[in-house]
């Protein structure tokens, strides 16, 4: 337990449906991020938030849309996805601890299938 | 961030002791060094940080020489639960309120019995 929860764990959608996944952290950090990644792939970043502002958008399709209404809660909106958007998406938060020292807490994941 | 490279795999057996380099040549002054382990299906998790000389932790040892150009995770008597993909990182890229964590590949450890 990470204290960086991720719900739905999985997930199957057709390419018309529309769903979002949600990450909740009650750790007190100011920054939350979207990651994904796909199969035998590093991480990518996707969205950064920083006290519930994004700060990032790291030329992400707009068919995911992040959300924060505040500093416990990230939603990515997901709507007419493609089968490659079918991936794990991790949700992470942090908080910086000095210079050059920052530990990130990540979710368990959601594994998105697109069919 | 600096730039990091680790090994792309390993392998290893149970009960034998595992060390895992990552180079990382430019290194800046603040940067601390920081591993995370992953197993399938799931998000990263924190294993070990450091800035200098040796820290250890009930999970592993990372040690670093004086320099700071290279670092070695060490996970004593491994087991089949450790197969894993290992990721170090250096530094934070830290912007206004917020860093920026970026993976590379990572160095996939497989155990076997």
């Amino acid at each position: 337990e990470t204290g960086v929860t991720q719900t739905p764990r999985h997930l199957v959608m057709g390419m018309t449906n529309k769903k979002s996944l949600k990450c909740e952290q009650h750790l007190g950090h100011n920054a939350m991020y979207w990651y994904k990644q796909s199969a035998k792939k590093p991480l990518e970043l996707m969205f950064v938030y920083s006290l519930e502002e994004r700060v990032e958008n790291n030329s992400v399709p707009s068919r995911f849309s992040p959300e924060c209404p505040n500093s416990s809660h990230l939603f990515l909106h997901l709507h007419t996805l493609q089968p490659e958007d079918s991936a794990l998406y991790l949700c992470a938060s942090s908080q910086r601890q000095g210079r050059g020292k920052t530990e990130a807490f990540f979710g368990q994941g959601t594994r998105l299938t697109v069919v | 961030l600096a730039k990091t490279t680790q090994p792309i795999s390993m392998d290893s057996y149970e009960g034998q002791e595992v060390n895992i380099t990552c180079s990382h040549n430019n290194i800046a002054t603040n940067d601390y060094i920081t591993w995370y382990q992953q197993f399938p299906s799931q998000g990263p998790r924190f294993i070990i940080q450091g800035y200098k000389t040796k820290v250890t932790n009930e999970v592993a040892s990372l040690f670093i020489p004086a320099d700071r150009k290279s670092s070695t995770l060490s996970l004593p008597r491994v087991s089949l639960s450790d197969t894993a993909v290992y990721y170090c990182l250096v530094g934070d890229n830290y912007r206004s309120g917020y860093s920026t964590l970026t993976f590379g590949k990572g160095t996939m450890l497989l155990v076997s019995p």
